[in-house]
């Protein structure tokens, strides 16, 4: 069965600090992984999207990281500010299944002035 | 641009009745999909159409629940005889014909902000 395992469920951090939030998966055969942003009361905001052939990715102080022989990755968080304060989830699709993505359950992060 | 449009934005019920969510997909996509978030929930999937056609409802409970999208106008999930446990967030989501070979663009996903259900 296709899963997604986040963790953890829920960080709260100070603002200016650094953050680092993990996504393991068991979807295969894996096709690419997304990071969405999700803000309290609004939908998700694709931040990246991987490969299996891309290691790392930035958008912004945004960096995704993807370990596809451990089935892993990251998104970490540089210089936190109140804004990123929002859910976090790691999106997973499998080889030619069209557009069926794995969701994971999502971080909360909350950062504090 | 105006981007997935999602509405109402905020709808009540009463136990039930029927609630219809509708949403209109980014200019040029064909795929909708539509995602239920339960508060302090993560996204689950329910069911994904293109026009005309259900391609996967493996995500649709068996009863009360029902979604289309035609060939005019926007993709609608409906919900009949609502119940209190049906209060959720309802997210539709909206993608270009999909690519294949494990292209990313395939994926490319844009939600709409949602439809809040609240059933009293």
């Amino acid at each position: 069965k296709n899963q997604v395992e986040q963790s953890p469920q829920s960080l709260i951090i100070l603002e200016g600090k650094n953050c680092t939030l993990q996504c393991n998966y068991t979807v295969s055969p894996f096709s690419n992984l997304r990071w969405y942003k999700q803000d309290t009361g609004r939908g998700p905001v694709s931040l990246t999207i991987m490969t299996f052939s891309e290691n790392t990715k930035s958008n912004g102080r945004y960096t995704a990281t993807l370990d596809a022989d451990t089935k892993q990755s990251s998104l970490h968080i540089t210089a936190s500010q109140l804004s990123d304060s929002a859910s976090y989830i790691c999106v997973v699709s499998a080889e030619n299944a069209g557009n069926m993505l794995t969701f994971g359950g999502g971080t909360r992060l909350m950062v504090k002035p | 641009n105006a981007g997935v449009m999602q509405n109402p934005r905020h709808l009540v019920r009463r136990r039930g009745q029927e609630a219809r969510l509708r949403c209109s997909p980014m200019k040029g996509h064909s795929h909708v999909y539509w995602y239920r978030q339960l508060p302090e929930e993560g996204l689950k999937f329910m069911v994904y159409l293109q026009k005309e056609n259900i391609i996967d409802e493996s995500g649709m409970p068996k009863e009360r629940f029902s979604a289309e999208f035609p060939k005019e106008g926007p993709s609608i999930l409906r919900i009949q005889q609502v119940v209190r446990g049906d209060s959720a967030a309802y997210f539709c989501a909206s993608s270009p014909v999909t690519g294949t070979g494990g292209s990313a663009g395939a994926n490319v996903l844009t939600f709409g902000a949602g439809s809040r259900l609240t059933v009293l």
